[in-house]
């Protein structure tokens, strides 16, 4: 069965440091990773996928996370944040054969100024 | 076009009464999916549909919970009985069946249980 573990639960970061949030899973066919975030007192919305081709990929507000296979992780990484992107942050799983989107438990961002 | 729609925003229920919850689908979406969140936790799986085949209802917690869609379309969640730990905010996604699967949700429905 899937699983999606979410290290750390809160991550205060000064505002323009640099930031990476963990994702791992566990899954023994292939799969698609999603990270979710959600904004205060907003709906959740999509960052960024990996599908397939190239390990690295970008979303929007200048996020990127990085797809290892090896290790299966799919870590979330953002070179200089923003007030802007305090918000909770999900990782998500699922597998190509079947649709079922498994959540971690969330990675709270907080930006410090 | 329009997003995912739910409602009510928000229910206040006393112990033991039965709510509903409704979900309207973004059109053309073939895939529904409710969770769950409770207060500074994060999102659990209740159940899944998928156009007309037999819906995944491994997360659902207890036989308090079912959920029922027509086809493609609205689908609601009912919890019989309710208690106070059902207190949290129900989501609703919907998605293609595209291999990329991305989930749009609805704003969701807060229920208080007193």
């Amino acid at each position: 069965a899937q699983s999606v573990t979410q290290l750390d639960s809160q991550v205060p970061v000064f505002e323009e440091a640099p930031v990476e949030l963990r994702c791992n899973y566990s899954s023994s066919v292939s799969v698609y990773l999603f990270w979710y975030v959600q904004y205060p007192n907003q709906g959740l919305q999509l960052l960024l996928k990996y599908l397939s081709g190239s390990t690295l990929v970008k979303g929007i507000n200048g996020f990127e996370a990085e797809f290892n296979k090896s290790q299966t992780s799919f870590h979330l990484r953002k070179p200089s944040v923003h007030i802007s992107d305090t918000a909770e942050y999900f990782c998500a799983v699922s597998e190509t054969s079947y649709d079922k989107v498994i959540f971690g438990p969330g990675t709270s961002l907080s930006v410090i100024p | 076009g329009a997003g995912v729609s739910q409602s009510p925003s928000n229910k206040v229920t006393e112990k033991g009464k039965d709510v509903e919850l409704r979900c309207d689908p973004i059109s053309g979406h073939t895939a529904l999916y409710w969770y769950r969140q409770r207060l500074g936790q994060g999102l659990e799986f209740l159940i899944y549909f998928q156009g007309n085949s037999a819906p995944d209802k491994s997360g659902l917690p207890s036989d308090r919970f079912s959920a029922e869609r027509t086809g493609e379309s609205v689908s609601t969640l009912t919890i019989q009985r309710t208690q106070q730990e059902d207190s949290a905010v129900y989501l609703c996604a919907s998605s293609r069946r595209t291999p990329s699967n991305e989930q749009f949700f609805g704003p969701g429905t807060r229920l208080t249980v007193l």
